[in-house]
């Protein structure tokens, strides 16, 4: 079964600064889908970037980046130039293809604090 | 704007009782997800459906069990709610081929917080 691991339970960051956030994951696929989650105070989960694991290009969307290695099954999330709306839960996920389902499996979290 | 609903925020029962928490989603998808939070744990996957009247354990499934008997709805039970069922549960929607799945990801409702007294 595929599963991930965010080793950080809590990180802080200060305002203006770049923070990294682990992630990794196992699988014996070699095709498969990665995204980073945001879950802020309100509680709405936002997909906040996402990754194609057969494309070697690390994906971007504005000041959030990923560290993409596959063959270390390791998945960061960089977020540059930090703002106070960055603090949040941030979740990694993996989606599993099995049997023609297809389901989302979580990690358990990183909480970000934002100092200013 | 698309959409999941979640029927409550809040929810508080008592030991015992049958719960339903309803999710409706109006983006025509296939896939729908209950999912489970709690600190430190993450989100645990329940049950997820791909289809009307299809249904799938997740990972913790034991005291659980789900309806979809309509494409946009997929309602949770508790068939007798326990005290350490007290949580947050978060329902999902997603397309279901790859691409369009990769596309826009999984769309979360707003939770609800489930307190078991």
């Amino acid at each position: 079964a595929q599963t991930v691991t965010q080793s950080q339970p809590e990180m802080s960051v200060q305002e203006a600064e770049t923070v990294t956030l682990s992630c990794t994951y196992d699988t014996s696929e070699s095709d498969y889908y990665l995204f980073w989650y945001k879950q802020p105070p309100s509680r709405q989960m936002i997909l906040v970037i996402r990754q194609e694991a057969y494309k070697q290009q690390n994906a971007t969307e504005n000041r959030f980046s990923v560290n993409f290695q596959k063959a270390a099954k390791s998945f960061s999330l960089k977020i540059s130039d930090s703002q106070l709306g960055d603090a949040a839960m941030y979740f990694c996920a993996y989606r599993s293809y099995q049997g023609g389902s297809e389901k989302l499996v979580f990690g358990k979290g990183t909480k970000l604090t934002v100092n200013p | 704007d698309v959409k999941v609903t979640q029927s409550s925020r809040y929810l508080v029962k008592r030991t015992g009782e049958k719960v339903f928490l309803e999710c409706v989603q109006d983006m025509d998808h296939e896939n729908m997800f209950w999912y489970r939070q709690d600190p430190g744990l993450g989100l645990r996957l329940i049950y997820f459906s791909y289809d009307v009247k299809m249904k799938e354990k997740g990972d913790i499934p034991e005291g659980y069990s789900v309806s979809r008997e309509k494409k946009e709805r997929f309602s949770l039970i508790l068939e007798s709610a326990s005290t350490n069922q007290t949580s947050m549960y978060l329902c999902a929607s997603s397309p279901r081929t790859g691409v369009a799945f990769f596309i826009s990801g999984a769309f979360f409702g707003q939770g609800t917080r489930l307190t078991v007294v």
